[in-house]
């Protein structure tokens, strides 16, 4: 059974930074695209970043990119989203997401909430 | 980006109902175009893809049709379970999008 678990979401400062990190099982993380999708409360779904299999490919949505970087561990069957620079509007909750070919998330986690708030 | 607008925003049915959901793109996706639907508290579930296939599992009275710009979700007999928010998504270009949701209600 596939299986995708966020964590390290939490409440942070403005400016802050925060890491997030999903561990996959039952499957072959190593072949798989990866992405990260949030939601803001209450809001609708917002694609921010994907990692190709290999990790050569990257991209970012416009919102994130230069304070978000997405990263993966194939070893460790990982996945990460480093994020600084933390503002109001990325209140959300993280969810990682399997792709079943470019940008069609298959599975998902069952998400982190992440809070920027003083 | 693509804009994705889904119609209506929310919708009242009862058990039984067949339920059409729409969804236009801004400019053409072909076929790249999928279906997600999220209860309450829960991560979206993946429905539809490439505009009409049926993910496994996924009960046969939900089908979804179109190509282009214009897009359906139906349900053909709506039961207790399927009340939720349903989103559509682009996979054509970067960055994929989603629509702004459909709640089904009661």
């Amino acid at each position: 059974e596939v299986q995708l678990v966020e964590s390290g979401g939490g409440l942070v400062q403005p400016g802050g930074s925060l890491r997030l990190s999903c561990e996959a099982s039952g499957f072959t993380f190593s072949r798989y695209n990866m992405n990260w999708v949030r939601q803001a409360p209450g809001k609708g779904l917002e694609w921010i970043s994907y990692i190709e299999s290999d990790g050569s490919t990257i991209y970012y949505a416009d919102s994130v990119k230069g304070r978000f970087t997405i990263s993966r561990d194939n070893a460790k069957n990982s996945l990460t989203l480093q994020m600084k620079s933390l503002r109001a509007d990325d209140t959300a909750v993280y969810y990682c997401a399997r792709d079943r070919s470019v940008f069609c998330y298959e599975s998902w986690g069952q998400g982190t909430l992440v809070t920027v708030s003083s | 980006d693509i804009q994705m607008t889904q119609s209506p925003s929310s919708l009242s049915a009862s058990v039984g109902d067949r339920v059409t959901i729409t969804c236009r793109a801004s400019q053409s996706v072909s076929n790249y175009l999928n279906w997600y639907q999220q209860k309450p508290g829960k991560a979206p579930k993946f429905l539809i893809y490439a505009a009409s296939s049926l993910v496994s599992g996924v009960p046969s009275r939900f089908s979804g049709s179109g190509s282009g710009t214009d897009f359906t979700l139906t349900i053909s007999s709506l039961q207790p379970e399927d009340f939720a928010t349903y989103y559509c998504q682009q996979s054509y270009r970067t960055p994929p999008t989603f629509g702004q949701g459909t709640k089904v209600e009661i």
